[in-house]
C-alpha cells in the first residue's frame, strides 16, 4: 500500500523559533497533500490543502503567514510553523492523495511541543 | 461538506463482530463514504470506502443504505488491536477535501 512518512516524528522547540515538518509520499506521486492538526482528545482539523506547484489553500481561521506550506515536488510537502508559541503545541499530521476514487494516505504524525 | 454523526463510544467483546454506525443524511450523489481508524498517537489508517454498493476487503465490510444516508462499518472478528477511534467521513470530490467528525472510540474487551 501507499506509504507516507513524516519527519521529524517529534520535536521540541523554544518559543519564537520556527520548525519545519516534512511530509513525503514514498512509493507514489501525490498531486495533493493535506495538513491536519490534532489537539489531545480531539478530532483532526484540516489546516490546508497543498497542490504541487501552486499555493496552498488554507481553511478558515488558519494563518497562512504562520503556517507556511510548500509543495515543491510530487513527493514532498513541508509545513513550517513560524515564530512558534506554546499554543501551537499539537500533533501535526499530513496526508497524500493517491488518485481517484480519492484515497488519502496518512503519515504517522509529528508531535510538536513549544516551550 | 456533508456532516457525519457517530456514537462517541462503543464496546465489543473480543472475537465478536463490531458494528459501527454512521449517519450522513446530507450526503450528495458524488460523495464517497470513507472509514479510517486512529490508534493513539498515530496517523489515521485507511480501512475502506464506498459510493453506494456494499464493499468488503481484508479488514472490514461497509454496508451503505439504499438512500445513502447512513452506513455501517463491520469488523467481523474484533481483536484487542482493533481498539481505536474510528472515523466515518464523506469525501467531497468537488471541494477535493474531507472533514473529520468526532469519531467513535471502539474498545474491544477480552
Amino acid at each position: 500500500g501507499a506509504v507516507v512518512s513524516q519527519h521529524p516524528s517529534w520535536v521540541i522547540c523554544k518559543s519564537g523559533t520556527s520548525v519545519k515538518i516534512e511530509c513525503r509520499s514514498l512509493d507514489f506521486q501525490a498531486t495533493t497533500m493535506f495538513w491536519y492538526r490534532q489537539f489531545p482528545k480531539q478530532s483532526l482539523m484540516l489546516m490546508a490543502t497543498s497542490n504541487e506547484g501552486s499555493k496552498a489553500t488554507y481553511e478558515q481561521g488558519v494563518e497562512k503567514d504562520k503556517f507556511l506550506i510548500n509543495h515543491a515536488s510530487l513527493t514532498l510537502s513541508t509545513l513550517t510553523v513560524t515564530s512558534a508559541h506554546p499554543e501551537d503545541s499539537s500533533f501535526y499530521i499530513c496526508s497524500a492523495g493517491a488518485g481517484g476514487p480519492y484515497e488519502q494516505y496518512f503519515g504517522p504524525g509529528t508531535r510538536l511541543t513549544v516551550t | 461538506d456533508a456532516k457525519t454523526t457517530q456514537p462517541p463510544s462503543m464496546d465489543c467483546a473480543e472475537g465478536r463482530a463490531a458494528n459501527l454506525p454512521c449517519n450522513h443524511s446530507t450526503i450528495s450523489g458524488n460523495e464517497y463514504v470513507y472509514w479510517y481508524r486512529q490508534i493513539h498517537s498515530q496517523g489515521p489508517q485507511y480501512i475502506i470506502h464506498g459510493l453506494k454498493n456494499n464493499e468488503t476487503n481484508e479488514m472490514a465490510s461497509l454496508i451503505i443504505t439504499e438512500d445513502r444516508k447512513s452506513s455501517t462499518l463491520i469488523l467481523p472478528h474484533a481483536t484487542l488491536r482493533d481498539t481505536a477511534v474510528y472515523y466515518c467521513i464523506v469525501f467531497n470530490t468537488n471541494a477535493g477535501k474531507s472533514t473529520f467528525g468526532d469519531g467513535t472510540t471502539l474498545t474491544v474487551k477480552p
